[in-house]
């Protein structure tokens, strides 16, 4: 079964530092995402992508995080410099094309990047 | 972003029992409705959309009421596998982030 894949599985950083979170989604698949869930907090979204572009972003995603599609296969999370309060789970979803160009709105999950900030 | 809200549990179910959580959403404008089922530090997965007529999936069956933004789940013949944090998660349209409740905790006792 194809599944997202997600590296690494736990990114150790220290405060203010870069770190650059990678995602595989399904092959076939055109709209991808980011969520983060602090530990004992609910999953939140922070942004989708699509053609290329972001089509949309929550009020979380602000001018540290970016997003990228370097190449065909993978999508990042950049978090610029890092705080305490990034310490979370980064989860990245996808999404296939259904008809008429829309998405269809089931999301397949990667296992996640659990990401410490010391 | 508009919240959807479930009663945290945790709910303590004996093996075989029948169990029952629901959640409500406040935005109107929500077109999509699923539960999805999260185990201890895992990725969310899953568990079934859930239609305008209602739906089953074998133990499972889910019930939306648009009137009363509300959204049911209904677990028959528990096992101890079902035991897991049950998110409800809307969304408006297909490409949109999905809006997650924070879950309901579920335990299956032998």
């Amino acid at each position: 079964e194809p599944e997202v894949t997600q590296t690494p599985s736990h990114q150790v950083t220290q405060m203010g530092q870069e770190v650059i979170l990678r995602c595989v989604p399904i092959s076939n698949h055109l709209y991808f995402y980011w969520y983060r869930q602090i530990l004992g907090q609910k999953v939140e979204f922070l942004v989708s992508f699509y053609n290329n572009e972001i089509s949309e972003k929550s009020e979380i995603f602000d001018d540290q995080f970016s997003v990228e599609r370097p190449d065909g296969s993978n999508f990042t999370l950049k978090i610029r410099s890092t705080k305490l309060e990034d310490s979370a789970m980064y989860f990245c979803a996808s999404s296939a094309e259904g008809l008429a160009g829309i998405a269809k709105n089931i999301q397949y999950f990667g296992a996640g990047t659990r990401l410490s900030v010391l | 972003r508009k919240e959807v809200e479930q009663d945290p549990g945790p709910f303590n179910v004996p093996e075989g029992a029948t169990v029952a959580f629901n959640c409500t959403y406040s935005n109107s404008a929500s077109q999509s409705f699923f539960w999805y089922r999260q185990d201890c530090r895992k990725e969310p997965k899953l568990l079934m959309s859930v239609y305008s007529s209602g739906n089953e999936d074998g133990r499972f069956t889910a019930q939306l009421n648009r009137a009363s933004q509300y959204i049911s789940l209904l677990i028959r013949d528990s096992k101890l596998s079902d035991s897991a944090t049950y998110l409800c998660v809307v969304t408006q349209r297909g490409a949109d982030g999905l809006t997650f409740g924070k879950g309901t905790h579920l335990i299956i006792q032998p």
